[in-house]
């Protein structure tokens, strides 16, 4: 079964730093991967994602990601944080299509915390 | 603006009574979804639809219902079987082409009294 382990429970960095937030799966095949933002009693945002070619992906935001099969990961990427950036983000990695639904897998989440 | 509306953003319920939360979306997906998040955890799948009157059972089903009789509307009901119900509920869609991402709506927050 697909799983997606997020080991950063939370992080916290300074404002016009650089941020990287990790990603592991595990799945068989070629997975369909994405990065989701959730700000406080908010729905999710689509920051990015990943199906083929180009393993660095540009989202929205200033939001980057690599996805490197050798190592199962694909972990988000912002050059420089802004107060704004501070939500929890989520990966998911898109299951076994049955019939054309997309049921996604998520991990526990990251908890940014920006300082000013 | 197309999207998908979530309604009431916070709802109430007296333990041993049902309560359904609407969905509702204008972005002509086929595909809708119900998952729960409990604080510091993941989003866990309910329930799936990819087409009217079509669904089938995510991870966590037991306690659940939906419909679909709108290609529009996907209803969840939390029964009085749901053991613990209170938790935030995210509904999403998304078309079916093969790696097609969901789009959510703002949540439900549905706290058991």
């Amino acid at each position: 079964a697909q799983s997606v382990t997020q080991p950063d429970i939370h992080i916290t960095v300074s404002e016009g730093a650089s941020l990287e937030l990790r990603c592991n799966y595990s799945y068989g095949a070629t997975p369909y991967l994405f990065w989701y933002v959730q700000s406080p009693g908010q729905g999710l945002q689509l920051l990015l994602k990943y199906f083929s070619g180009d393993t660095l992906v540009q989202g929205i935001k200033g939001f980057e990601a690599e996805f490197k099969r050798s190592q199962s990961s694909f972990n988000l990427r912002k050059p420089s944080v802004h107060w704004s950036d501070a939500a929890e983000y989520f990966c998911a990695v898109g299951q076994e299509r049955l019939q054309g639904a997309q049921k996604l897998v998520f991990g526990q989440g990251t908890r940014l915390t920006i300082n000013p | 603006d197309g999207g998908i509306t979530q309604s009431p953003k916070y709802l109430f319920r007296k333990e041993g009574q049902n309560v359904t939360l609407s969905c509702e979306q204008n972005l002509n997906h086929d595909a809708m979804y119900w998952y729960r998040q409990d604080p510091g955890q993941g989003l866990r799948l309910i329930y799936y639809s990819q087409i009217v009157n079509d669904f089938q059972k995510g991870d966590i089903a037991e306690g659940y219902s939906v419909s679909r009789e709108k290609k529009e509307s996907f209803p969840l009901t939390v029964t009085s079987a749901q053991k613990n119900p209170t938790a935030f509920y995210l509904c999403a869609s998304s078309i079916m082409v093969q790696g097609g991402p969901a789009f959510f709506g703002q949540g439900t927050r549905l706290t058991v009294v």
